[in-house]
C-alpha cells in the first residue's frame, strides 16, 4: 500500500524567509503527486501537481515542487514566504488505477509565518 | 474544476443518533470519495462511492458504521451511524475527473455531544 510521510509537523518562519517542506512516499510504480493547502477556516485547495515530464513543477502563489524519483520525494518550496502563506500543507500521492486510484495524504505540515 | 456542495456544513448531534451528509456535484464524475479529517490530523479515506454498487471501504471503516449511497454520477450520501464523540470530525466529499487530481467540497463539520 502506498504511504506518504511529511517530516515537519510544524514550521515557524518569518516573512521573506525561504520555505521547504519535505515529502516522501512509498510506492515503487508510477505515481501522480500533489500538494494541497488548507488556509485557516477554508477548504483544501490544490497548490500544484506532477503527472509526468519536467520534474520541477510550478504552482500557484509562487510555490514549486521537485520530484526526485530516486529519492521518492516531492518537496515543496517557496523562495520568499508571506504572512498569507500561513496554512496547513498536505502532500498526497495517487498510484493510479492499479492501486485503487485513490489519493493518500501525508500527515500535514502546519506553517506559521510571522509578520 | 468541479463545484461540490455538501450539506450540512456543520451539525451538532447527540451520541447514539445518526447523521447523513449529502454531496452534490455540478457535473457527472466517475470517482467520488469520502474522507474524514479528525481534529488536528490529516485526511483519511473512508471509502470510494461506486455508482450502482456497494462502496469500497478502507481498512478500519465498515458499512454498518458508514453506509454510503451513490444513486447517480452526481450525488452521494455518507451516513455516520450510532454516533460517539470520537466521530467528531470534518467529513469531506471529493471527486476525481480521471486525472487523479481530487477536488474537495467544503466539508461537513460534525460535533457529537
Amino acid at each position: 500500500a502506498q504511504s506518504v510521510s511529511q517530516h515537519n509537523h510544524h514550521v515557524i518562519l518569518s516573512e521573506a524567509a525561504s520555505l521547504e517542506l519535505g515529502c516522501n512516499y512509498s510506492y515503487g510504480g508510477t505515481v501522480n503527486l500533489f500538494w494541497y493547502v488548507q488556509y485557516p477556516g477554508q477548504h483544501l485547495q490544490l497548490l500544484l501537481k506532477y503527472f509526468s515530464g519536467d520534474p520541477l513543477v510550478k504552482g500557484i502563489k509562487g510555490f514549486e515542487a521537485e520530484f526526485i524519483k530516486s529519492k521518492f520525494s516531492f518537496n515543496l518550496r517557496k523562495p520568499s514566504v508571506q504572512w498569507s502563506d500561513t496554512a496547513e500543507y498536505f502532500c498526497a500521492v495517487n498510484a493510479g488505477f492499479a492501486a485503487g486510484n485513490k489519493l493518500t495524504f501525508g500527515g500535514g505540515t502546519r506553517v506559521l509565518v510571522k509578520p | 474544476s468541479a463545484v461540490i456542495s455538501q450539506k450540512p456544513s456543520r451539525d451538532i448531534c447527540q451520541r447514539g443518533t445518526s447523521l447523513t451528509i449529502q454531496c452534490q456535484v455540478d457535473s457527472q464524475v466517475t470517482m467520488m470519495f469520502w474522507y474524514r479529517q479528525q481534529p488536528g490530523q490529516s485526511l483519511t479515506l473512508i471509502a470510494t462511492a461506486n455508482q450502482g454498487s456497494e462502496a469500497t471501504y478502507e481498512s478500519g471503516f465498515v458499512i454498518d458504521k458508514f453506509p454510503i449511497s451513490r444513486p447517480n454520477l452526481t450525488f452521494s450520501t455518507l451516513t455516520v451511524s450510532n454516533l460517539s464523540p470520537e466521530d467528531s470530525s470534518i467529513y469531506l466529499c471529493s471527486v476525481d475527473r480521471v486525472t487523479g487530481e481530487l477536488f474537495f467540497g467544503e466539508g461537513s463539520r460534525l460535533t457529537v455531544l
